[in-house]
């Protein structure tokens, strides 16, 4: 069965660092990989997907996800973090060829301190 | 502006009453989903339509139920409101193929007395 794990709860990082928020898939086929963000009490906003190409993906907000198929990975990551960056952030994966249903992670807590 | 809509944002209601959330998108997708989050949490998908007249239950067993008999209304409806049901529902559509993104409502916040 297709799945994603996101292996870190929260990940703190200094303002202006360069932040990582990881995360692994297992999937039979080709994965469809997506990455949202949450605001407190928002829906969730879509930020990149990889589907095919290249392995760095750029998204929004300076965002960018790097495809690396040997490690079944798609880890999320930003030059330079802002604290307006803190929020909840979910990978997702396409739950199986032919459907839009999308398989979430449980989600990181991404806390950037000034 | 194409968006997806949610209403209400907010909504305490006590056991045993009946409630729809409602879920509105000008998006002109075929696909809408309903997912069950807790604060915080993962989502969990309890709902889908694939067009008109066509719903399916999701991954997540609920006591909810869906209709869908235009294209850009998917309505959540609980016949009894329980405790048990408290949580943030949150709606979402997207385009066919599969290649793309799903687009998410603000989200409805259901507290249940």
């Amino acid at each position: 069965a297709q799945s994603v794990a996101q292996p870190e709860d929260q990940v703190n990082v200094a303002e202006g660092n360069p932040l990582t928020v990881k995360c692994t898939y297992s999937v039979s086929g080709n994965p469809y990989l997506f990455w949202y963000v949450q605001y407190p009490n928002r829906g969730l906003q879509f930020l990149l997907k990889y589907i095919t190409g290249d392995n760095l993906v750029k998204g929004s907000y300076g965002f960018e996800a790097e495809f690396n198929k040997s490690q079944t990975s798609f880890h999320l990551k930003k030059p330079s973090a802002l604290v307006s960056d803190s929020a909840l952030y979910f990978c997702a994966v396409r739950e199986r060829e032919n459907t839009d249903k999308l398989i979430f992670g449980t989600g990181t807590r991404l806390q950037v301190f000034p | 502006e194409a968006d997806i809509y949610q209403t209400p944002r907010y909504l305490v209601i006590g056991t045993g009453k009946k409630i729809t959330l409602e879920c509105s998108q000008t998006m002109g997708h075929d696909k809408m989903y309903w997912y069950q989050q807790d604060p915080g949490m993962e989502l969990h998908l309890i709902h889908y339509s694939y067009g008109v007249n066509s719903t399916e239950k999701g991954d997540l067993s609920s006591e909810s139920t869906v209709s869908r008999i235009r294209t850009e209304h998917f309505p959540l409806t609980l016949e009894s409101a329980r405790p048990s049901h408290t949580s943030q529902y949150l709606c979402a559509s997207s385009e066919p193929a599969g290649r793309n993104e799903q687009f998410f409502g603000p989200g409805t916040r259901l507290t249940v007395l």
